[in-house]
C-alpha cells in the first residue's frame, strides 16, 4: 500500500531562516507528488506538484521541492521563509493511473518573526 | 464555480446520534474524496468515488461510517451512532482526473464535536 512519511512533526523557524522539510514515500512505480498547505483557519491548497519532467519543482510563494528518486523523496525547501509561512504543510503521493492521493502526517510550521 | 461546498461547518452532537455531513463537489470533477483530520493522525483518507462509485473504502474506521454518492453533484458521509472519538474535521475534496497527476479542490471541511 502507498504510504507518505513526514518526519518533521513541528518546525519553529525564526524569519529569513531557510527551510526544508521532509517527505519519504513508500516504493510504487510511477508517481505524481505534492504538498499541499493549509494556513490557520483555511482549507487545505496546492503549493506544488511533481507529475514528470524536471524533478526540481518550483510552487507558489517561493517554495520549491526537489524529487530524488532513488531515495524515494519530496523533499520541500525555501530559502528564506516569512511569518505568513506559518501553516501545515502536506506532502501526499498517488501513483499514475491511480486516483487515491495519501498524505503523510503534516507537518507544523511556526514563523518567529 | 464556487468550488467544493460542505455543510455544516460545524456540527455539535451527542453520543449515540446520527451524524450526516454533505458535499457538493465542483462541477465537472469525476472523482471525490472524503477524509478525515486529527491532531495524533494527519490527513486520513476515508473513501472515495470515481464516477460515483465507490472505487476504495479501505479507511472507513468501521461499520458505523456509511458514505454514498446518489450523483455526480451530491455526497454524504454519515455515521451512526456517533462516539466522541469520531470527533475530527472532515474534508471532502474534486478533482477532475486525480489519476493525471490534477491537483484535489477542498472545501472548507466540517468540525465534528461529539459529547
Amino acid at each position: 500500500a502507498q504510504s507518505v512519511s513526514q518526519h518533521n512533526h513541528h518546525v519553529i523557524l525564526s524569519e529569513a531562516a531557510s527551510l526544508e522539510l521532509g517527505c519519504n514515500y513508500s516504493y510504487g512505480g510511477t508517481v505524481n507528488l505534492f504538498w499541499y498547505v493549509q494556513y490557520p483557519g483555511q482549507h487545505l491548497q496546492l503549493l506544488l506538484k511533481y507529475f514528470s519532467g524536471d524533478p526540481l519543482v518550483k510552487g507558489i510563494k517561493g517554495f520549491e521541492a526537489e524529487f530524488i528518486k532513488s531515495k524515494f523523496s519530496f523533499n520541500l525547501r525555501k530559502p528564506s521563509v516569512q511569518w505568513s509561512d506559518t501553516a501545515e504543510y502536506f506532502c501526499a503521493v498517488n501513483f499514475f493511473g491511480n486516483e487515491k492521493l495519501t498524505f503523510g502526517t503534516g507537518t507544523r510550521l511556526t514563523i518567529i518573526p | 464555480d464556487a468550488g467544493v461546498i460542505q455543510s455544516p461547518r460545524h456540527e455539535v452532537t451527542e453520543m449515540g446520534q446520527e451524524v450526516t455531513l454533505r458535499c457538493k463537489p465542483i462541477s465537472g470533477h469525476n472523482s471525490l474524496f472524503w477524509y478525515r483530520q486529527t491532531m495524533m493522525r494527519g490527513l486520513e483518507l476515508l473513501i472515495y468515488f470515481n464516477n460515483n462509485v465507490p472505487i476504495d473504502d479501505s479507511g472507513m474506521p468501521e461499520d458505523r461510517f456509511s458514505a454514498k454518492m446518489p450523483n455526480a453533484s451530491f455526497s454524504t458521509l454519515k455515521i451512526q451512532p456517533s462516539e466522541p472519538r469520531d470527533s475530527a474535521v472532515y474534508f471532502c475534496a474534486s478533482s477532475l482526473r486525480p489519476d493525471r497527476g490534477e491537483k484535489l479542490f477542498f472545501g472548507s471541511g466540517t468540525q465534528l464535536s461529539v459529547l
